[in-house]
C-alpha cells in the first residue's frame, strides 16, 4: 500500500515569494495534519482536517498561510509571501479517526518538503 | 511552558549498552503516550505507545509515570541501526489525534 505521499521534496524560493506543498494521504484515511518542523525540533501541527474540515487550525498563521482540503482527499498548504522564518520541513501526517473515548491512532508521516527562503 | 520536554542530547553510546530517555509532560489531563522515531532526514514513524502498566517490544522497554507526569524509553543493547531521533509524543485529548511533539533525542550507537 502506498504510504503518504508529498511533493515537491525540496523547495527553495525568494522571501516574499508564494510557495505551495501537495500531499495526497493514505487511502482511507479521513484524518490529515500538516505539520512544521524546524531545525533540531519536534514537528508542531498546523492545521488537522477531519474530511474537509479544518478541526484545528489553532497553529495555522493566518496572515500568510493557508490550507484547504476540498474533496476531503488530497490537500494543499500554502504560503504567502515567505519569511526567511519560514524555512523547515513541511511534513503531512495521516490517520483513520479513533472512536471516542479511544486512544489515537497511529499518524503516517509523509517524507515532507523542505523549504528553504533566502 | 512547552508540552513535552527532553534532553536533546546527542547520547553517545557503544553498542551493546543500555541507554535511557526521560521526557515530562506539563498537562495533567493528557490521555495517551508514545515513542517516535526519526532517522536523519527522514519522516517520524511510530515506534511504540506507552502504557501505564509499562510495556515492552524486544529490547525496548517504555514506562509511565502519571503521577510525576514524566516518560521513559529504555534501550537494551543498543544496535548501530538503534541510531536515530527519539520523539516523546503526548496527547492531551480522548478521541482525537492531537499530538504534542517533544524536542528529540538523539541517539548515536558506536561501534
Amino acid at each position: 500500500e502506498a504510504g503518504v505521499v508529498q511533493s515537491p521534496r525540496y523547495k527553495i524560493i525568494e522571501k516574499k515569494q508564494p510557495v505551495a506543498f501537495w500531499c495526497n494521504p493514505i487511502s482511507g484515511h479521513n484524518t490529515l495534519y500538516w505539520y512544521r518542523q524546524n531545525l533540531g525540533q519536534g514537528p508542531e501541527l498546523l492545521i488537522r482536517y477531519e474530511n474537509e474540515e479544518a478541526v484545528d487550525d489553532s497553529q495555522l498563521p493566518k496572515d500568510r498561510f493557508s490550507a484547504e482540503r476540498l474533496k476531503g482527499v488530497d490537500s494543499t498548504l500554502k504560503i504567502q509571501p515567505a519569511e526567511l522564518g519560514d524555512s523547515a520541513v513541511y511534513l503531512c501526517a495521516s490517520s483513520v479517526p479513533p472512536p471516542l473515548g479511544t486512544e489515537p491512532y497511529e499518524q503516517y508521516f509523509g517524507p515532507g518538503t523542505r523549504l528553504t527562503v533566502t | 511552558r512547552k508540552e513535552v520536554e527532553q534532553d536533546p542530547g546527542p547520547f553517545n553510546v557503544p553498542e551493546g549498552a543500555t541507554v535511557a530517555f526521560n521526557c515530562t509532560y506539563s498537562n495533567s489531563a493528557s490521555q495517551s503516550f508514545f515513542w517516535y522515531r526519526q532517522d536523519c532526514r527522514k519522516e517520524p514513524k511510530l515506534l511504540m505507545s506507552v502504557y501505564s502498566s509499562g510495556n515492552e517490544d524486544g529490547r525496548f522497554t517504555a514506562q509511565l509515570n502519571r503521577a510525576s507526569q514524566y516518560i521513559s524509553l529504555l534501550i537494551r543493547d543498543s544496535k548501530l541501526s538503534d541510531s536515530a531521533t527519539y520523539l516523546c509524543v503526548v496527547n492531551t485529548q480522548t478521541g482525537a489525534n492531537n499530538l504534542f511533539f517533544g524536542t528529540g533525542t538523539r541517539l548515536t550507537v558506536i561501534p
